[in-house]
Parts: structure tokens; sequence; C-alpha cells
């Protein structure tokens, strides 16, 4: 049962535009959801999070958006860069609830065309 | 660099052997969490361990165990090693438990191939 689903496996944006990952998840007892950012043979990068108890959370060129009645979140990096190209999972945990393990989605592969 | 360390970089190894996986958190970080990635999978919850007791675990067999010493640094021991376990294994940490939002912080992860 995939609990943090990203539907796009790939995504190609031109550079200087709005890059768009979306996630969709179905515990409704996920309270806190994080982007993370992964290279090649590297660990997973935390790029922002955000808490239940808000709908928006920016940082420089990174906002995510979460829809709490839809149980879906929106990451958004504006503009986008060539050093932006990764794959980006989205991940939720239920901390208020004890549980502060991840659940990561499969990922999403961006690629910013110069 | 995340603070994370995680040793060895790449193991390469034979079915039924048993290898050791070992990690040390960030500086301060109690928590610890193994993760393991198989080939074009996410990132799958193993155990968690905060402050040398285990506090979690997810989808981890029972040929696999992993312990927190009281210098907070933490091993992953995977024995009877079959094809299927080659993947990578990510630890993470993080500073203190519940009541408070914290990420996650990962190291750059073990590659494990089993022939």
């Amino acid at each position: 049962d995939q609990q943090v689903k990203q539907n796009s496996p790939s995504l190609s944006v031109q550079e200087g535009r709005i890059s768009i990952l979306n996630c969709d998840y179905t515990n409704s007892m996920f309270d806190y959801f994080l982007w993370y950012k992964k290279y090649p043979a590297e660990g997973p990068t935390f790029l922002i999070s955000i808490s239940s108890i808000k709908d928006k959370n920016e940082d420089g060129r990174f906002t995510v958006f979460l829809n709490k009645s839809a149980k879906h979140l929106s990451l958004h990096i504006v503009p986008s860069q060539p050093g932006d190209s990764a794959v980006y999972f989205c991940a939720a945990s239920a901390v208020l609830f004890g549980n502060e393990k991840l659940t990561f989605g499969t990922g999403t592969r961006l690629t910013i065309i110069p | 660099d995340s603070g994370v360390t995680q040793t060895p970089k790449h193991l390469i190894t034979a079915t039924g052997q048993r290898v050791t996986l070992r990690c040390s958190p960030r500086s301060g970080d109690l928590s610890v969490y193994w993760y393991q990635q198989s080939l074009d999978q996410g990132l799958q919850f193993l155990i968690q361990y905060y402050n040398g007791e285990e506090r979690a675990k997810g989808n981890i067999l029972e040929r696999f165990s992993a312990q927190q010493f009281p210098d907070l640094h933490s091993e992953l021991n995977l024995s009877s090693l079959e094809l299927g376990d080659s993947a990578l294994y990510f630890c993470a940490s993080s500073a203190i438990l519940a009541v408070t939002y914290n990420e996650q912080f990962f190291g750059p992860g073990t590659r494990l191939t089993v022939l």
C-alpha cells in the first residue's frame, strides 16, 4: 500500500521557468511533510518541509504548498536552474502520533533544460 | 555534507555471508534511522533507534538487526545474504523525538552488492 505517491516519474522544464512537483498521500495521520533532493550515488538532501498547521512554506526559490483536504502537496521551484536536475522525493511522517519514520514516495526525476 | 557518515561506501559480498554497515549521526542527534533503497524503488524504512533503544520497526527482515551504541553510532547487521538484499542502505539522524518537527539528515549511503 503506497501511502505517499508521486505519480509523475519524470518532468522536464526549461531553465528559468517554474517546476512544479506533485505528491499525494492517503494517511490522515501524516502531519509533517518534507521534500528531499537526491543526486546519483549520494544520500537524499533535505530541501524544505511543512507541518500540517500551515498551507505554505517558502525558502528562497523553493515553496511547498499543502492542501490537507485534498491530501496533496506540491513543490514549486522558481526559477528553475540546471543544478536543480535531480530526483525529488516527497516524504511524510506522523510526528505528533509518535511516529517519526519517513514514508517516501517513489520520486520524480526533474530535468532542467538549458 | 549532512554531517552523517556511513562506512563502508561500497560492499561486495557473496550469498550466505554476513556484513555490518556503520553509521555515525550528526553531532548531538539522538535518533538514528535506517532505510533501504532497492533498484528503481523509493526508500523503505527499516528501523529507528533513539538514544540506544529501539524506537520503531518497519519492513525489516528477521535476518537483519541493528543496534545503537552509547556513543550514538549505529550498526546494521545483515546476515544470510541473498541476491535481493543488494541495495543502497541509508542512515539518517535527527535531533529529538516527537512533539517537534525535525527533518532527518541522510548519510551518503552504503551500496551493497550480493553476488
